[in-house]
């Protein structure tokens, strides 16, 4: 079955960049979407289409994607960054929608 | 305002059925397909079923293929997860979600509704 793999944890102090990565197979020819999760909340679109903002997601955060990577970046990290972030992406033909294991984000 | 809200979450026995609902307001509830996604105590998310504006297209992972039913009623802008021979593994919560992106992906959540499978 089709797996996006991200890093279980990221840790950068305040006014840092963070960058996440996802990486799977067939994100060359298919978009990575980016969650946000924070603690007791449902998740939230924070990029779309590798590297589209939705309105009111800060500029902070932008998305890339190359071959077989994609990579949220969260320019200028604050507090209430703090979250779980999760890529979702699906397999080369479409059939498997899947999401990768999530990262955490710590930023003190 | 755009807003998913769930319902019909709780605690039954392995085995056992639930039907969980999903009601919409804020937008054109027709114009949008829809997607279950759930997510287990201290896990992460896991896509459930996708249905198509009409109806007529329906996905499922392979986890709860046979096993559950996706359905949707445009008249009353709700969405419906009928849920049979659940397992301890079925225990969740279970999100509600607007797909309204390529590739079946969602741009609006609902708050969640917890379903809880244990004898």
């Amino acid at each position: 079955s089709y797996e996006l793999t991200q890093p279980p944890s990221v840790s950068v102090s305040p006014g840092q960049t963070a960058r996440i990565s996802c990486s799977g197979d067939a994100l060359p020819k298919k978009y990575a979407y980016w969650y946000q999760q924070k603690s007791g909340q449902a998740p939230v679109l924070v990029i779309y289409e590798d590297n589209k903002r939705p309105s009111g997601i800060p500029e902070r955060f932008s998305g890339s994607s190359s071959g077989t990577m994609a990579t949220l970046i969260i320019s200028g990290a604050q507090v209430e960054d703090e979250a779980d972030y999760y890529c979702y992406s699906t397999d080369s033909s479409g059939n498997q929608r899947v999401f990768g294991g999530g990262t955490k984000l710590t930023v003190l | 305002e755009v807003q998913l809200v769930e319902s019909g979450g709780g605690l039954v026995q392995p085995g056992g059925s639930l039907r969980l609902s999903c009601a919409a307001s804020g937008f054109t509830f027709s114009n949008y397909e829809m997607n279950w996604v759930r997510q287990a105590p201290g896990k992460g998310l896991q896509w459930v079923s996708h249905i198509s504006r009409s109806g007529s297209t329906i996905y499922y992972a392979d986890s709860v293929k046979g096993r559950f039913t996706i359905s949707r009623d445009n008249a009353k802008n709700s969405l419906h997860l009928q849920m049979n021979s659940l397992r301890a593994e079925d225990t969740a919560i279970y999100y509600c979600a607007r797909g309204s992106l390529p590739d079946d992906a969602s741009d609006i959540w609902g708050q969640g509704s917890m379903v809880t499978v244990s004898s």
